[in-house]
């Protein structure tokens, strides 16, 4: 198994550029999530998804999107890239039975100059 | 709403010392609370859980932390540290009904000193 699946792992955007995250994870589970990882900050929750069609905002959604057309895929979009965009990101996964058990994608850094 | 508070941000053990990062969470409604390790440009993974089953919960590689209700506070620790034991720790909280989600506190950054 691949667990959760992150692309690419390095990236530098100009302001105003837009790209997409890629995250696919291989273990048919429910609920995805986008956290994003600031140093002395924790992470903090970008959009979540607790199915295939449904996504919702986190605490920091602000000047990103989601979408989740399969189980398998949530793709994290940054429109119009910001310096404050500069950050670690970190895709996640769990069942949606058990106990909250998150599986992690690697990261994506992404630089925005 | 649920949260955690990691104290100390940094903490510095001697190799063989006990290794203590403390925990505390607040919550209206019994907790899931969880350890995170996260080894330099890796992802987080998961030490332990607590999920209302025994108290004192072991975890991977001799760690274990303990749910103290009254204390609110799940504090991890490891009688003996080894080097490969440096890295950052996340405590999390999750609550029933809340979309699985994890509020992670802000995380220890533990270094091991020869």
């Amino acid at each position: 198994n691949a667990g959760v699946t992150q692309t690419p792992k390095f990236r530098i955007l100009k302001i105003g550029q837009s790209m997409t995250l890629q995250c696919a994870q291989d273990m048919n589970h429910n609920y995805m999530y986008w956290y994003r990882q600031d140093p002395g900050m924790g992470l903090k929750l970008i959009y979540y998804s607790v199915g295939a069609g449904i996504t919702d905002k986190g605490e920091v959604p602000n000047g990103y999107n989601v979408s989740r057309s399969t189980t398998e895929d949530f793709p994290l979009r940054l429109e119009l890239a910001a310096p404050s965009q500069t950050s670690v990101y970190f895709c996640a996964s769990l069942t949606s039975s058990g106990a909250n058990v998150l599986t992690f994608g690697a990261g994506s850094r992404l630089t925005v100059l | 709403a649920q949260s955690v508070t990691q104290l100390g941000s940094h903490v510095s053990v001697s190799e063989g010392a006990l290794v203590l990062l403390r925990c505390n969470y607040s919550s209206s409604v019994p907790p899931y609370l969880f350890w995170y390790v996260q080894y330099p440009n890796q992802g987080l993974q998961l030490l332990l859980k607590y999920t209302s089953a025994a108290t004192l919960v072991k975890g991977i590689n001799g760690f274990e932390a303990e749910f103290k209700k009254s204390e609110t506070s799940f504090h991890l620790t490891k009688p003996s540290a080894h080097m490969s034991d440096a890295a950052e720790y996340f405590c999390a909280v999750s609550v029933s009904g809340s979309a699985r989600q994890l509020t992670f506190g802000s995380g220890t950054q533990l270094t091991v000193l020869p």
